[in-house]
Order: C-alpha cells, then sequence, then structure tokens
C-alpha cells in the first residue's frame, strides 16, 4: 500500500506567478488535509477536505488560496500570485474513510521557493 | 484556542540513555493525541497514537503516556540510539475529523 502521494518534490516560482501542489492520499482514504510549515515555525492546519467537499478551511489565508478534492485524481493546493512570505514545505496528510481514530499519514511534503 | 507546548526544544544526550520529552496542551478537549518523527527535509513518520480514552501506548523502544485531565503527555525512548536523532512532534486534535495543532518540536541529537 503505497503512502501518501505528493508532488512535486521542490518547486521553484517567480514572484507574481502560480503554485500547483499536488497529492495523491494512501488508497482507502478519502479525508485530506493540507499544513503549511514555514521557516522556524510550527506545522499549521490549513485546510480538511474530503472528496469534492471543503470541510473546514478555518487555517487558510483568505486570499490567493483555494484547495480542491475532485472526484478523481489528486487534491490542488493553489496558491496565486505568490509572494516571498508563500516560501515553506507543504505538507498533506491522509486519513481513512472513517476517521474514527483520525490517525493521519503524512506525505514527503513539497518544498515551494519563491524568488 | 489550542496551543501545544514542547519541553525542551532542543536536547542532545550520549547513545544509550533513556530519555523523556514533554508535550502540553492548554485545552484537554481533545480527541487523540499523536507523536512523530521528521527528519531534515523530510516528511513526517507518526509514532503513535494515543485516543482520549487512553493512558498509554508502546511500540518497540518508544512509550507515550496522556494526562488529558493535567493537559500532558510525554515520550519515552528507551536505549537510545543515533538512528533515533530527529526532531520529535507532539500533535493533538479536537474531533474525530479535525485538523492536527503542533507543538514546534524537540530537536533530538543522540551521540554516537
Amino acid at each position: 500500500n503505497a503512502g501518501v502521494m505528493q508532488n512535486p518534490r521542490h518547486l521553484v516560482r517567480r514572484r507574481g506567478q502560480e503554485a500547483r501542489l499536488r497529492c495523491s492520499p494512501m488508497k482507502g482514504h478519502s479525508h485530506v488535509y493540507w499544513y503549511r510549515q514555514l521557516p522556524e515555525e510550527g506545522l499549521k492546519f490549513m485546510v480538511y477536505l474530503q472528496k469534492e467537499n471543503i470541510i473546514d478551511e478555518s487555517g487558510m489565508p483568505k486570499e490567493r488560496f483555494s484547495a480542491e478534492f475532485p472526484k478523481e485524481g489528486p487534491s490542488i493546493l493553489r496558491i496565486q500570485q505568490v509572494v516571498r512570505g508563500d516560501s515553506a514545505a507543504y505538507f498533506c496528510a491522509s486519513s481513512p474513510t472513517q476517521p474514527s481514530y483520525n490517525e493521519q499519514f503524512f506525505g514527503p511534503g513539497t518544498r515551494l521557493t519563491v524568488l | 484556542k489550542q496551543e501545544v507546548t514542547q519541553i525542551p526544544a532542543a536536547l542532545s544526550v550520549p547513545e544509550g540513555e533513556n530519555l523523556v520529552l514533554n508535550c502540553s496542551f492548554t485545552d484537554s478537549a481533545i480527541y487523540n493525541l499523536q507523536w512523530f518523527r521528521q527528519d531534515p527535509g523530510k516528511g513526517l513518520t507518526s509514532l503513535l497514537l494515543i485516543q482520549s480514552s487512553q493512558r498509554e501506548q508502546t511500540s518497540g523502544r518508544l512509550n507515550a503516556s496522556l494526562d488529558k485531565s493535567s493537559g500532558r503527555s510525554t515520550l519515552y525512548i528507551a536505549a537510545s540510539q543515533p538512528g533515533d536523532s530527529a526532531t520529535y512532534l507532539c500533535a493533538v486534535v479536537r474531533g474525530g475529523a479535525d485538523g492536527l495543532t503542533f507543538g514546534k518540536g524537540t530537536h533530538l541529537i543522540i551521540q554516537p
């Protein structure tokens, strides 16, 4: 059973460009979470999604950031018009269809660098 | 608002020692607590998950305890090895399908 997969692993963008980060959950998992780890800071929850639904986006910046988890395909975290402060590691986690224990399994992360 | 604190922020010990990492959280209304390790430039590896109704979990040389009422958890590592060197993160969740709230971690170095 493959783990949580994220791509790309490293992404470099210039200020003003768009960044698209992809996450494929573990097989059998239908819950996806995105977290951000800024340099020298802890991991912060951004958004929680189920297939075709955003359940909780309380940690997501109100502007420029969006997330989706379509019926088919990976979850996408999209950052429009990136700024240097967006440089961080972005992690995706997934949990099983019935998250009664909510054990979350993390991917290797995407490290975004904004020049 | 839930806050998670981990003490110490960094720890360096000789190989073979037993050690304890501490985690405290401000809101005791948690659903579960999870310990992770993170290696430099890598993702998170789940070590132990403790449900709110449990008091401890064990896996190999690792033992995690939970005192929900006092808002504390400890991770005990027995007979430490250089391969245990990593950052250890504690995280709590409020509900069955909520995002995790993380501490900033304990950076552990085991000296050969």
